[in-house]
């Protein structure tokens, strides 16, 4: 069945400290990839996406994520984080036309 | 350019009433979809419309919910009657394509929806 798995529910994290948050997915088609973040009070906003080309994918604010095929991984990373980036972070895989979404990760972030 | 609303934002209602959530999508955006989050669980595909046809209404639950799309443009989301079971946020996405770099789904707000 296509799931996506994040192996870590939540991540605290001092500012400037670098993040990786990690994703595996099980899908057997085609890969498109997405990483949405969900800051306190707002709505799910699309971070990063990767769909074909280059598997090291930048995105917006400074992350940027890896497709690793062999690993069947989309990790997330920024080398050094805000404050600001405390928020909850989707990964998800493009399955038909829906979005089969992990659990999620929380990021807390202190200053 | 004006993203894709939902209303309302919060809705309280008892078991065995009926709720009507509302979406509006990115204007142009032929696709749009209905995602539902349960607390402590991921979010979920309901279903997919194509200007007002349904693509795919796979996830949908049961026959207790039912979504429209009349005339391409906004959609709404039954549940009648609603049960304990269905609290949670429901999500609305929009979509220009479907494949390609222009399938990039953009999320609303959600609605939370509590029932008692």
């Amino acid at each position: 069945a296509q799931s996506v798995s994040q192996h870590n529910h939540h991540v605290i994290l001092s500012e400037a400290a670098s993040l990786e948050l990690g994703c595996n997915y099980s899908y057997g088609g085609t890969v498109n990839l997405f990483w949405y973040v969900q800051y306190p009070g707002q709505h799910l906003q699309l971070l990063l996406k990767y769909f074909s080309g280059d598997p090291l994918v930048k995105g917006i604010k400074g992350f940027e994520a890896e497709f690793i095929k062999s690993k069947f991984s989309f990790n997330l990373r920024k080398p050094s984080v805000q404050w600001s980036d405390t928020a909850e972070y989707f990964c998800a895989v493009k399955a038909g036309t829906a979005l089969i979404f992990g659990k999620g990760t929380t990021l807390s972030v202190s200053s | 350019e004006a993203g894709v609303t939902q209303f309302p934002s919060h809705s309280v209602i008892e078991k065995g009433q009926t709720v009507t959530l509302r979406c509006d999508p990115i204007s142009g955006h032929d696709n749009l979809y209905w995602y539902r989050r349960v607390m402590g669980k991921e979010i979920k595909f309901l279903l997919h419309f194509v200007k007002e046809s349904k693509q795919d209404e796979s996830g949908m639950p049961n026959n207790r919910f039912l979504a429209e799309r009349t005339g391409g443009t906004y959609s709404t989301l039954k549940v009648q009657p609603a049960e304990l079971e269905d609290s949670g946020v429901y999500f609305c996405a929009s979509s220009q394509e479907t494949r390609g770099q222009s399938d990039t789904q953009y999320f609303g707000p959600g609605t939370r929806l509590t029932v008692l």
